[in-house]
């Protein structure tokens, strides 16, 4: 399985920006890049997914690196319901099936 | 839509007890993951299912966990015998198949605790 590196926790005040980082250096041309998170005492949820180009959506802003060995999930102002688990996965296929393989994420602590 | 549905919620049972998980997933999804969630780490998967049939259960401990999913709908999770090391979060979540560029679908785990 392809790997992931993530800082196992981060902090960050309420109403900030913040950054989570992601190296993924043995990543393929065909995978996509997936981030989800978990709230306490809840299943994990889908945030946001890209292969190449930056993407957008309600929740986040992804920034995949040119040479795609590492991203950057920016959580443009933090709230304390922001305060998770944050997985980043490498959505591969292996036998024609696609795998969801989680690592150990990073912890995000968000301060008032 | 609906989502993930798992019961129960929480389960106390004795070591060498058995135990069975229940997932409802989205309806259309044919991929279904089954996962273990230790406190403190991230899930495991467990088992993969592509409709009713198995494409990855590697990480499967086939000797205690079964797990069927008839009619490529619902699915089941045992253990049987029960250790104290299978206290855990079991997740299930459904997927679209054959697309790496969807998301999967998580439901809210079911807490077990072997004493």
């Amino acid at each position: 399985d392809a790997k992931t590196t993530q800082p196992n926790s981060m902090e960050s005040n309420e109403e900030e920006p913040v950054h989570l980082p992601c190296n993924h250096s043995t990543i393929s041309g065909t995978d996509y890049i997936h981030w989800y998170r978990q709230l306490p005492s809840q299943g994990p949820e889908y945030v946001i997914h890209g292969l190449t180009s930056n993407v957008n959506n309600r929740m986040a802003s992804l920034a995949i690196a040119e040479d795609r060995k590492s991203s950057t999930l920016i959580l443009h102002r933090a709230t304390l319901r922001d305060a998770a688990v944050y997985y980043c996965i490498l959505r591969e296929t292996d036998t024609g099936f696609q795998k969801l393989v989680f690592g150990t994420g990073t912890r995000l602590l968000v301060s008032p | 839509e609906a989502g993930v549905a798992q019961s129960p919620r929480y389960k106390i049972i004795e070591k060498r007890q058995s135990v069975a998980f229940w997932c409802n997933p989205i309806s259309g999804h044919a991929t279904l993951y089954w996962y273990q969630q230790i406190l403190g780490q991230g899930p495991k998967l467990l088992i993969q299912f592509q409709n009713n049939g198995v494409v990855d259960d590697s990480q499967l401990p086939k000797d205690r966990f079964s797990a069927e999913r008839l009619k490529g709908v619902d699915s089941t999770l045992k253990i049987q015998p029960a250790k104290l090391e299978d206290s855990a979060v079991y997740l299930c979540a459904s997927s679209q198949p054959f697309q790496r560029n969807t998301e999967a679908f998580f439901g809210q785990g079911t807490r077990l605790t072997v004493v």
